[in-house]
């Protein structure tokens, strides 16, 4: 696609729920990062593939989060137990470049509300 | 711990005004440093910094780092209601992912 698309823009759900959201980066970047930003602050790094594999999930909360990447595309971010601290706009990003400090192009993010 | 600052948090300005927005960053085997401009969701991206002392410039907007000092500006010249936005700074130490500040909150009233 021209960008990178995530869906769905908003998810509301309850407390102990279980999400998932989706992130398609641009076609070839073999690269894919997960980020969460809470209200006044900066995105903050959940995890980051290299193709299909994790390379650091050191950024993940605690093990209610879990993230694949299947086939090294799309890849989807799973939130088990819900909790209202969830509640954020969580960030997909990708990149073509094997550094991982090559530009890193955003998707327009999910709004996971937590009641 | 990788550490990145930004100031000021937020700032109001005239349009027509010549705005500069800092970051100094504290981490381990620096890489790069980025800077994004934040309007809705999505960041986009401005630059990339690898080299001190080497301005990189893109129409009004321009941005200087300097690895001695640990810091970099984003400079923006005459001022335009649409450089309203949240301007990120992000950076890269070896083989981790971006860390970033918490962002300059910039508002530009007509």
């Amino acid at each position: 696609g021209a960008g990178v698309s995530q869906t769905p823009s908003n998810k509301v759900t309850e407390k102990g729920k279980y999400v998932e959201l989706r992130c398609d980066p641009i076609s070839g970047h073999t690269a894919l990062y997960w980020y969460r930003q809470s209200l006044g602050q900066g995105p903050e790094f959940l995890i980051y593939f290299q193709g299909t594999g994790a390379a650091d999930d050191s950024g993940l909360p605690n093990d209610r989060f879990f993230a694949v990447r299947p086939e090294g595309s799309v890849s989807t971010l799973k939130i088990q137990r819900t909790e209202r601290g969830d509640s954020a706009v969580y960030l997909c990003a990708s990149s073509s470049g094997l550094r991982v400090g090559h530009e890193q192009f955003f998707g327009p993010g999910t709004r996971l509300t937590v009641l | 711990e990788d550490k990145v600052v930004q100031s000021p948090l937020s700032l109001v300005v005239h349009e027509g005004d010549t705005v500069t927005l800092n970051c100094s960053y504290e981490v381990t085997n620096f890489r790069s440093l980025l800077w994004y401009k934040q309007e809705k969701k999505a960041p986009t991206f401005l630059f990339m910094l690898t080299s001190s002392g080497i301005e990189k410039k893109s129409g009004r907007l321009s941005s200087i780092l300097d690895k001695k000092e640990l810091f970099s500006i984003l400079n923006i010249t005459a001022t335009q209601t649409g450089d309203s936005a949240i301007y990120l700074c992000a950076v890269v130490a070896r083989n981790t992912p971006l860390v970033f500040g918490k962002g300059t909150r910039l508002s530009v009233i007509a």
